[in-house]
């Protein structure tokens, strides 16, 4: 079966710090990716996504993920977050060409410091 | 263009009560979803609507109906309310294909 797996269900930091989220998929075929963001009290929303194409996307608000195939892996970064970013964040799988049914991991809480 | 809509926003059932969530979208999407979300779990889908007039199962759809009335709207029925169905509940849309979802606020869903 399928399977997201998020490796830090909590990560603190302190504005400035650097950001890596760490995301590995299970699943023999081609995939699209997706990386969301849910701020406290907020529903989901679509921080980057990747199809085909250049493995490293940029998203919005900063953020960037590289997709590595040989890994199965699509992990977000962000060179200096903000308090703002404190939110949890999801990262997501489909088979390509399906009927779009999302796979999430489990999330990962992050909260920034000033 | 309010984009994806979840009504109640809020609810509080006992056991063995029923219950219809209500999802309207207004973007023309052709594929609607149904999730809930637990804590230390992210979300899983429950049935999902690839196109007007089908509907699927997802990965828990055990305890739960759901009705494509038509393009807009997607429900998300509970037949007979349990603790275990305590959480929250998101719809979501999209065009299609590989395009990204869309979600609503949400249905924060608690059964005594």
């Amino acid at each position: 079966a399928q399977s997201v797996s998020q490796h830090n269900h909590h990560v603190i930091l302190s504005e400035a710090a650097s950001l890596e989220l760490g995301c590995n998929y299970s699943y023999g075929g081609t995939v699209n990716l997706f990386w969301y963001v849910q701020y406290p009290g907020q529903h989901l929303q679509l921080l980057l996504k990747y199809f085909s194409g250049d493995p490293l996307v940029k998203g919005i608000k900063g953020f960037e993920a590289e997709f590595i195939k040989s890994k199965f892996s699509f992990n977000l970064r962000k060179p200096s977050v903000q308090w703002s970013d404190t939110a949890e964040y999801f990262c997501a799988v489909t088979p390509s060409g399906g009927y779009n049914k999302l796979i999430f991991g489990a999330g990962t809480r992050l909260a920034v410091h000033p | 263009n309010a984009g994806v809509t979840q009504t109640p926003k809020f609810q509080v059932l006992k056991t063995g009560q029923s219950m219809t969530l209500q999802c309207a979208q207004d973007m023309n999407h052709n594929s609607m979803y149904w999730y809930r979300q637990d804590p230390g779990m992210g979300l899983r889908l429950i049935y999902y609507s690839a196109s007007e007039g089908t509907t699927d199962k997802g990965e828990v759809p055990n305890g739960y109906n759901v009705s494509r009335l038509n393009k807009r709207e997607f429900s998300l029925r509970l037949e007979s309310a349990a603790p275990s169905q305590t959480s929250v509940y998101f719809c979501a849309s999209t065009t299609g294909g590989n395009q990204p979802q869309h979600f609503g606020d949400g249905t924060r869903l608690s059964i005594l």
